[in-house]
């Protein structure tokens, strides 16, 4: 199956400070998805995007669909972005399961 | 409220009992799925609904654990005889387009 590799794992930033999250994956995908999980576990949308860029705020994507990665952009970081940032891919053309990649964990202090 | 809704959730059990835990979707959503999420790792796929059908089911689906989206809108999910390494977060998500969207899941802990 498709594979999801994100980068760092762990980053700690002092509030204020820009960041850049990437994720890497394995195959063609048909959709990508960023998502930001709260302390109470619960997955918040961030992005869809399978491919091109958006932007929302203080946060926007790429997704580079023919190399194969995605990046996910956190510019003027505040202590309420902290928690852990999934991307999460799908393969092919189906409307099958997403993979999930092990997650950046992002810590912002004040 | 609009957005996907689960319940319990919280439960704590003991090992050996039987656990249900139920998924409402979002409204006209006609995908249904259901991930599993311990400690420290990325959200598992168990199993996807479309409609009323069950399309795929991970091998991480033992025969302990059964689905179920009888008239294609709400879902169970059940673990039987559960073990403690059944303890995790048990996260549903719906779509109708490409993109998913997640309730605030259940969390099993099993004693």
């Amino acid at each position: 199956g498709i594979q999801v590799e994100q980068s760092p794992p762990d980053l700690i930033l002092q509030e204020g400070a820009n960041s850049t999250l990437r994720c890497n994956f394995s195959d063609s995908v048909n959709n990508l998805q960023w998502f930001h999980q709260n302390p109470w576990g619960q997955l918040i949308n961030l992005f869809y995007i399978p491919s091109g860029t958006k932007q929302n705020g203080r946060l926007s994507a790429t997704t580079v669909a023919t190399e194969r990665y995605s990046l996910l952009y956190i510019s003027s970081s505040q202590t309420t972005d902290s928690g852990v940032y999934f991307c999460a891919v799908r393969g092919g053309t189906s409307y099958g399961k997403l993979t999930f990649g092990q997650g950046t964990i992002l810590t912002v202090h004040p | 409220d609009t957005g996907v809704s689960q319940d319990p959730r919280h439960k704590i059990t003991k090992r050996g009992q039987n656990v249900t835990f139920r998924c409402d979707p979002i409204s006209e959503h006609n995908r249904l799925y259901w991930y599993r999420q311990t400690l420290g790792q990325g959200p598992e796929f168990l199993t996807y609904f479309q409609n009323e059908a069950q399309l795929e089911k991970s091998r991480l689906l033992s025969d302990r654990f059964s689905a179920e989206r009888p008239k294609g809108s709400f879902s169970t999910l059940e673990i039987q005889r559960t073990e403690q390494g059944d303890s995790a977060m048990y996260l549903c998500a719906s779509s109708i387009t490409g993109e998913l969207f997640f309730g605030e899941g259940s969390r099993l802990t099993v004693l």
